[in-house]
């Protein structure tokens, strides 16, 4: 069955890196895409950006500047790259599965991400 | 950037009656809405995609409708398991967004 699963660091300190994994199976990288959603604590939903399948990126312009996204195939993973952490990007991050014209059919089960020092 | 703007922020309920929850964009994202509920401490799930089409496992009390600026997820006997968040999305346009979210609780 369709499964995704988010691993990160835990705890961040402020100025600091993100990275995220977000690892798949039931379905292949190169069917469909794949999409970076967050939410802070006691608030809504934001999306960051997406894989596509066919390995094309796009992001949200707010985060723009500090977000990467990139995958491997082999390993069934995309990866997330968040630059210069403040203590407004604590949240959960989920990895969902992307369909055509936008929506998020199955999602991980989120990890929380603690940007403090 | 697409402004969803979901109304009421909270609603009242009572176990049985039908309800009706709006979403309303900035501009038209055509039929491309979307619907999810997210429960306390969990994911969301998707309930209603393309605004009206019904999604395998979600019960058929479930029920979406609108196109262009105007939408509505219905429940027709909410039960207590509906007591959730509710979020709209619009895939029309990058980046996609979501709304605030309705919360329903118990009357």
């Amino acid at each position: 069955q369709v499964q995704l699963k988010e691993s990160g660091p835990g705890p961040v300190q402020p100025s600091e890196t993100l990275s995220l994994t977000c690892t798949v199976s039931g379905f292949s990288l190169t069917s469909y895409g794949v999409n970076w959603v967050r939410q802070p604590p006691g608030k809504g939903l934001e999306w960051m950006g997406r894989m596509r399948y066919n390995g094309d990126t796009s992001y949200n312009s707010a985060l723009k500047s500090r977000l990467s996204i990139s995958r491997d195939t082999s390993k069934n993973q995309v990866f997330l790259k968040m630059n210069s952490l403040q203590t407004d990007d604590t949240g959960t991050y989920y990895c969902t599965r992307g369909l055509i014209r936008g929506y998020f059919d199955y999602w991980g089960q989120g990890v929380m991400v603690t940007v403090s020092s | 950037d697409v402004v969803l703007t979901q109304s009421p922020a909270t609603l009242s309920v009572t176990p049985g009656e039908r309800i009706s929850l709006s979403c309303r964009a900035s501009e038209s994202v055509d039929t491309y809405l979307h619907w999810y509920q997210q429960k306390p401490n969990e994911s969301p799930r998707l309930l209603i995609k393309y605004a009206s089409q019904s999604i395998s496992g979600i019960p058929s009390r479930f029920s979406g409708s609108g196109s262009g600026t105007d939408f509505t997820l219905s429940i027709n006997g909410v039960e207590l398991e509906d007591l959730s968040i509710y979020y709209c999305q619009q895939g029309n346009s990058l980046p996609y967004t979501f709304g605030a979210g309705t919360k329903l609780e118990l009357k």
